[in-house]
């Protein structure tokens, strides 16, 4: 089944300590991006790649980073993670970057104390 | 700067009420429109994709439109499992890689 997939799907963490948010998706999409969700402020994107080793900034990238070392595989990190990082998050891949609809995971409920 | 607005926030129907929800958006240089449906906690739900004025799809009892300035969402006879927020996001030329500006989201109800 062609699917994004998410891990975990829930995380309950404190301030400062490292986290990792994986992402992976078996449909050999070359567009990856990540999106936070807040009440009030929609869907908001965080980071993006275009293909293997090409990643850059959304709307909202302060306190975090990515990696795509593999087509694969769009791992979120939050190096030193804040309260005000508490949020819905969401992976989503498309075939390609420009008029591609976009998939999504699950998503990630991260709080963070 | 891109930008959509949904209408209205929040939908109450009867089942078999039919409605349309609202997208209205400023691109400059539209590449395409998606329409997303929305349970709570759980990923975009992928619907709709129109590209250009006059467009239209549809989907069971769903049906969306495209004109210049504004998508519809046309929801005909609904059931309780259409109970959803409905999402709306455009993506413009001039954002470079593909960026999806995405709209507040209009929460239907269907009451049986």
């Amino acid at each position: 089944e062609a699917q994004v997939t998410q891990n975990p799907r829930y995380l309950i963490t404190v301030t400062g300590k490292k986290l990792t948010v994986t992402c992976s998706q078996n449909m050999n999409h070359e567009y990856m991006s990540w999106y936070r969700q807040d009440p009030g402020l929609g869907l908001r994107q965080i980071y993006y790649s275009m293909n293997v080793e090409v990643t850059d900034k959304g709307d909202v990238p302060e306190g975090y980073k990515v990696s795509r070392k593999e087509k694969r595989n769009f791992p979120l990190i939050l190096e030193s993670p804040s309260p005000n990082q508490t949020s819905l998050y969401f992976c989503a891949s498309s075939l390609s970057p420009r008029g591609d609809t976009q998939y999504f995971g699950p998503g990630t409920r991260l709080t963070v104390l | 700067e891109d930008q959509v607005t949904q209408s209205p926030e929040a939908l109450r129907l009867q089942e078999g009420e039919s409605s349309s929800l609202n997208c209205s958006y400023t691109v400059s240089g539209l590449r395409g429109l998606f329409w997303y449906r929305q349970d709570p906690g759980k990923g975009p739900e992928f619907l709709f994709t129109l590209y250009s004025a006059g467009e239209e799809k549809e989907k069971e009892r769903l049906k969306a439109t495209l004109t210049k300035k504004e998508s519809f969402l046309h929801i005909t006879a609904p059931k309780p499992e259409d109970s959803a927020t409905y999402l709306c996001a455009v993506e413009g030329v001039g954002q470079g890689a593909q960026k999806l500006v995405f709209g507040q989201g209009t929460r239907l109800t269907i009451n049986p």
